[in-house]
């Protein structure tokens, strides 16, 4: 029992690239989150997934695309990564929506 | 507009002492909020929650209080021990109707160290 899973643990831009965080949990809960955590900022909403087949906006959701390919895994996309988007980011998951469970985080750079 | 605040960005604390860690929050249709703890290069844990109908709940040396009327809750550890060295988030949803699926608004996050 793995919990939430994220890939990769690191991973460094250059400004403009693309890349697609993977995110996987295996405690067959319903819904999905990103977030993301920038010092002094606390974590911030990027999107979430209430559901399978469902996503909708967070808090930051500009920059970023998600994709809820079934009830296991969700991605956060950056179709042009930016150096505002330089953070640590969060993956998380919930049945009962408030008591999520994290996973590990991605260190992004983008240079 | 940061709707939830953790205005100590670090406590000292030495061990077998209490640790009082405090959030405040603006928005008024917060009705659950929650504890995080996160060590470095870790995702947060959850640690502990209450409901806006409670103004206190007890979780073996953990006790999270909720003042209502202040907008303020506070965490208290005791007694504290080395291990609970870490940062602690504050964090509140809003769920009018039941919508809310689990929405976080955390705090900026308080640095905790205990001494041995």
């Amino acid at each position: 029992n793995a919990g939430v899973t994220q890939t990769p643990k690191f991973q460094v831009l250059k400004t403009g690239q693309s890349m697609t965080l993977q995110c996987a949990q295996d405690m067959n809960h319903n819904s999905m989150y990103w977030y993301r955590q920038d010092p002094g900022m606390g974590l911030r909403l990027i999107y979430y997934s209430a559901s399978e087949g469902t996503t909708d906006k967070g808090e930051v959701p500009n920059g970023y695309n998600v994709s809820r390919l079934n009830k296991r895994e969700f991605s956060l996309r950056l179709e042009s990564a930016a150096p505002s988007q330089t953070s640590v980011y969060f993956c998380a998951s919930s049945e009962r929506g408030n008591e999520q469970f994290f996973g590990p985080g991605t260190r992004l750079t983008v240079l | 507009d940061q709707q939830v605040k953790q205005n100590s960005p670090s406590l000292s604390v030495q061990e077998g002492r209490i640790s009082i860690l405090n959030c405040d929050y603006t928005n008024s249709m917060f009705d659950y909020f929650l504890w995080y703890k996160k060590y470095p290069a870790e995702g947060p844990t959850f640690l502990i929650s209450i409901s806006s109908i409670k103004d206190k709940n007890e979780d073996g040396r953990f006790t999270v209080f909720l003042n209502k009327s202040a907008k303020h809750l506070s965490l208290h550890i005791v007694p504290s021990q080395p291990g609970d060295s870490a940062v602690y988030f504050c964090a509140a949803s809003a769920n009018p109707g039941g919508t809310s699926y689990g929405k976080l608004t955390f705090g900026q996050g308080t640095i905790l160290t205990v001494h041995p």
